[in-house]
């Protein structure tokens, strides 16, 4: 998986409570991404990273907040986990604006 | 913004047939097409890319095709195999603004011995 981790690989939680899920990278490369895929949606932007400290939203952002404080980390954050934030989470990671992304092996979350 | 439509959802041919995923884009900016494969359990894995400055893209026993006139993509998978079966999803893109990429909603193939 392109030098990415993700942990934790499954997580159960209950509605209400924060929830952090990070991504990992070994390939310092200055793009990371956040998906999350539903049944029927494809992946589903959620934020990216250009670069330490610089994100910014995608599609489904509300909800969700994220943090780089170095290039290898991607921190995704869910404030106050809710039902409909069930989902797989994937990271992705890109060397360019122009070049390919790389997933990786993704994340499991239930919010009950 | 964009908009990517994929089909079909589900896709059975026998195995040494050829497969056909098509997908359309609304958004005439887009320039970058990529495909990715995923398995059960696993991450998107890309298989192959194309750019609005190509036509046609050949890898293998897997091509894709650009009409960008049509705004439509296509996947063709040759002499499928039993390990070609997975889910597959195309997706869009204008490089520069972080390369946000917008997906299809997947396509299922099953090659069938």
């Amino acid at each position: 998986d392109a030098g990415i981790t993700q942990s934790p690989r499954h997580k159960v939680t209950e509605t209400g409570t924060p929830v952090t899920l990070r991504c990992h990278q070994t390939e310092n490369h200055r793009y990371m991404y956040w998906y999350r895929q539903d049944p029927g949606h494809g992946l589903r932007l959620i934020h990216y990273s250009y670069g330490v400290k610089d994100t910014d939203k995608g599609e489904v952002s509300d909800g969700y907040s994220v943090s780089r404080s170095k290039t290898e980390d991607f921190l995704l954050t869910l404030e106050s986990a809710t039902s409909s934030q069930t989902s797989v989470y994937f990271c992705a990671i890109s060397s360019g604006a122009y070049n390919e992304q790389f997933f990786g092996p993704g994340t499991r979350l239930t919010v009950l | 913004g964009e908009n990517v439509e994929q089909h079909p959802s589900t896709l059975s041919v026998q195995e040494g047939d050829s497969a056909v995923i098509k997908c359309t884009y609304s958004d005439s900016a887009s320039n970058y097409f990529p495909w990715y494969k995923q398995e059960l359990g696993k991450g998107p894995q890309l298989i192959i890319d194309i750019r609005s400055n190509v036509g046609e893209k050949k890898d293998q026993r897997i091509a894709v095709t650009l009409n960008k006139t049509a705004k439509h993509f296509s996947l063709h998978i040759t002499e499928t195999q039993p390990e070609d079966s997975a889910v597959y999803f195309c997706a869009a893109s204008t490089t520069g603004g972080g390369n946000k990429l917008t997906f299809g909603t997947g396509t299922q193939l099953k090659v069938e011995l």
